[in-house]
């Protein structure tokens, strides 16, 4: 079946560090692939997302590239804000893979950055 | 609009009392999905709706849980008798379309605590 697994956090960092999660998925087709984020006392909502091999997604300073080869889609920023404090999910959706049509989520990653 | 739009914020009960749990989704939107987010395991998609039809309902944990899309504005989530560790967060999110690279969008959660 699918999966993602994502890196355990909490991950700490100060303001204006760079930023890797790293993500890594197991699918049986051709998934599509996203990074959702969820701040305090909220629902998750769309950060990135990329559809196929080699695509890059980003936003907001946000990027991830698609890499087929390793199963990666590792989450990057060059310099975070205090206000990146947040949860993380990476997630992907094939549902070639006979699941339900929704999403197949990470367990998240606790993002903290110290001014 | 509103956005994905869940009833109540907060529920506290007690151990063998009924919860409903209410969602209300984008208009226009066609597929439902509710989820469970707990500490240990994540997030966890219990069910999901394409145009009020239950497509899949193989994450509902047992059957003391049940869900019902009455119409394209409504949904709800029901456990009867609740139990401790039915205490979570519980999301409901909705999509436009049901290709997979459509984007969820999700409510503020209910946060369940159940004594």
């Amino acid at each position: 079946g699918n999966s993602v697994t994502q890196m355990e956090g909490p991950v700490t960092l100060s303001e204006e560090a760079f930023l890797t999660i790293n993500c890594t998925y197991t699918a049986t087709g051709y998934p599509s692939l996203f990074w959702y984020v969820q701040y305090p006392g909220e629902g998750l909502q769309l950060l990135l997302k990329a559809t196929k091999a080699d695509d890059k997604g980003s936003n907001k300073g946000f990027e991830a590239t698609y890499r087929k080869e390793t199963t990666s889609f590792h989450l990057e920023k060059g310099s975070v804000q205090v206000s990146d404090s947040a949860v993380y999910f990476c997630a992907l959706s094939d549902p070639s893979g006979g699941g339900a049509d929704g999403l197949t989520f990470g367990k998240g990653t606790h993002l903290i950055i110290q001014p | 609009d509103a956005g994905v739009i869940q009833s109540p914020r907060h529920e506290v009960t007690e151990m063998g009392q009924e919860v409903t749990l209410r969602c209300k989704p984008i208009s226009g939107h066609n597929s439902l999905f509710w989820y469970r987010q707990t500490m240990m395991r994540g997030l966890e998609l219990l069910i999901y709706f394409n145009n009020n039809v239950p497509i899949d309902d193989s994450g509902m944990p047992e059957d003391r849980f049940s869900a019902k899309m009455p119409n394209a504005s409504f949904s709800t989530l029901k456990i009867q008798p609740s139990e401790p560790r039915d205490s979570a967060v519980y999301f409901c999110a909705s999509r436009a379309g049901t290709g997979r690279n459509e984007k969820l969008f999700f409510g503020s959660g209910t946060q369940l605590s159940v004594l």
